[in-house]
């Protein structure tokens, strides 16, 4: 029963590398979403996807790249890593809009 | 922009003792969500209401629509309560992307 899965768990990228990270359900869920959690703040909306096929911008989508090629897997990318992306990310499914988050363990990422 | 505030920030108790967290917000809401997170953790999913009380084991969550506010009560509470935990509100128009706008989260030590 894993739920959300992310990987990786922890990295450290210098600036201008890229990367991606892969978040992957096993409920069956429509919806998912990706979010960074930085100290002092609550968490914040990157992108978001609806369903297999779509991805809709979040609240800090600037520098983040996402796609939804299987409805199980939702993929975030880094196509030149900033220090200012330094954050931990979640990746989160629920049912639908109106229904609980689940969420994975976190991607803790360094930028130096 | 729904405001969502929690209070406190930080909570340091003895075992055993009944814990109180707050969250207040601006806007009206659909529903409210309480998350846990654990230190190095991923985040879990505690409740989601819209209106009266919901309780889970020695967790309980109230909910006062028209005083824009909701508490999260644990009884009896041990070193392994002790977290963030997060308040996030669902509104119609303001939110995030997905609707949801997250507290900054109150950090509870519980002290054997």
């Amino acid at each position: 029963n894993a739920g959300v899965t992310q990987t990786p768990k922890f990295r450290v990228l210098k600036t201008g590398q890229s990367m991606t990270l892969l978040c992957a359900q096993d409920m069956n869920h429509e919806y998912m979403y990706w979010y960074r959690q930085d100290p002092g703040m609550g968490l914040r909306l990157i992108h978001y996807s609806v369903g297999e096929g779509t991805t809709a911008k979040g609240e800090v989508p600037d520098g983040y790249n996402v796609s939804r090629l299987k409805k199980q897997n939702f993929l975030l990318g880094l196509e030149s890593a900033a220090p200012s992306q330094t954050s931990v990310y979640f990746c989160a499914s629920s049912y639908d809009r109106q229904t609980l988050r689940f969420f994975g363990q976190g991607t803790r990422l360094t930028v130096v | 922009k729904n405001e969502v505030e929690q209070s406190p920030q930080n909570l340091t108790a003895q075992e055993g003792e009944f814990i109180t967290i707050n969250c207040s917000y601006s806007v009206g809401i659909s529903a409210l969500h309480w998350l846990q997170q654990h230190p190095g953790g991923g985040i879990v999913s505690l409740f989601m209401l819209s209106s009266g009380k919901k309780k889970h084991g020695r967790l309980i969550a109230t909910i006062n629509i028209q005083e824009k506010h909701s508490s999260l009560h644990i009884t009896a509470s041990h070193p392994r309560d002790s977290a963030v935990y997060i308040c996030a509100v669902r509104s119609g128009a303001g939110g995030g992307a997905d609707g949801l706008t997250f507290g900054k989260g109150t950090h509870l030590i519980i002290q054997p």
